[in-house]
């Protein structure tokens, strides 16, 4: 089975703290994702990386930013952590092209920045 | 105009109804179209792929309109356990943008 592994599951935060949120996949997925979700908004991509070392902001970039060092890893990274980056962030991963295209998602990592 | 739009909901149907939901997209180099169930604080997990044709998995039911560009889910004889929002997720031809539609909620009621 794929594995989306999503390290810190619940978070607190002071504002202005630096917040690493890392990503892990096991299936060799060349594209990974995160995204945040908020009620009445839905999923909205921050960044997405279609390979080591490559990264395209998404939808809502600002105050993130990412890594991509290794294929299996993914990290987002709030610079500055502000109060409306309270939310439930995402992580995803797929291979174009295999697998019916599927998206798999990480379980969740649930952000509060007081 | 939002690139992905789905019925807002929430739906509430009695444990044993037909439900519907649909979602429309605008780009019309979209290639690929799934549907994910969404639980409570939970991620996302695939529900089914959409193809061309049509296709059936059990009590759930998936189309694709291209020539109104719009996607279907259809859940026969509801169960309790139904409840849950439905995404659509759309994927361009490039294959490297993935859209979600904001979720549609389906509450099942006993």
């Amino acid at each position: 089975d794929v594995k989306v592994t999503q390290s810190s599951r619940y978070l607190v935060k002071r504002t202005g703290e630096k917040v690493f949120l890392e990503c892990v996949q096991d299936m060799d997925h060349e594209n990974m994702f995160w995204y945040r979700q908020d009620p009445g908004l839905g999923l909205r991509l921050i960044y997405f990386s279609y390979d080591v070392k490559m990264k395209e902001k998404g939808d809502i970039p600002e105050g993130y930013s990412v890594s991509r060092e290794k294929k299996e890893r993914f990290s987002l990274i709030l610079e500055s952590a502000s109060t409306n980056q309270t939310s439930m962030y995402l992580c995803a991963s797929r291979t174009p092209g295999t697998d019916g295209n599927t998206i798999y998602f990480g379980e969740g990592s649930w952000l509060t920045v007081v | 105009r939002k690139e992905v739009e789905q019925d807002p909901g929430p739906f509430n149907v009695p444990e044993g109804a037909t439900v519907a939901f649909n979602c429309t997209y605008s780009n019309s180099a979209s290639q690929s179209f799934f549907w994910y169930r969404q639980d409570c604080r939970k991620e996302p997990k695939l529900l089914m792929s959409v193809y061309s044709s049509g296709n059936e998995d059990g009590r759930f039911t998936a189309q694709l309109n291209r020539a109104s560009q719009y996607i279907s889910l259809l859940i026969r004889d509801s169960k309790l356990s139904d409840s849950a929002t439905y995404l659509c997720v759309v994927i361009n031809r490039s294959a490297r943008q993935l859209t979600f539609g904001s979720g549609t909620q389906l509450t099942v009621l006993p």
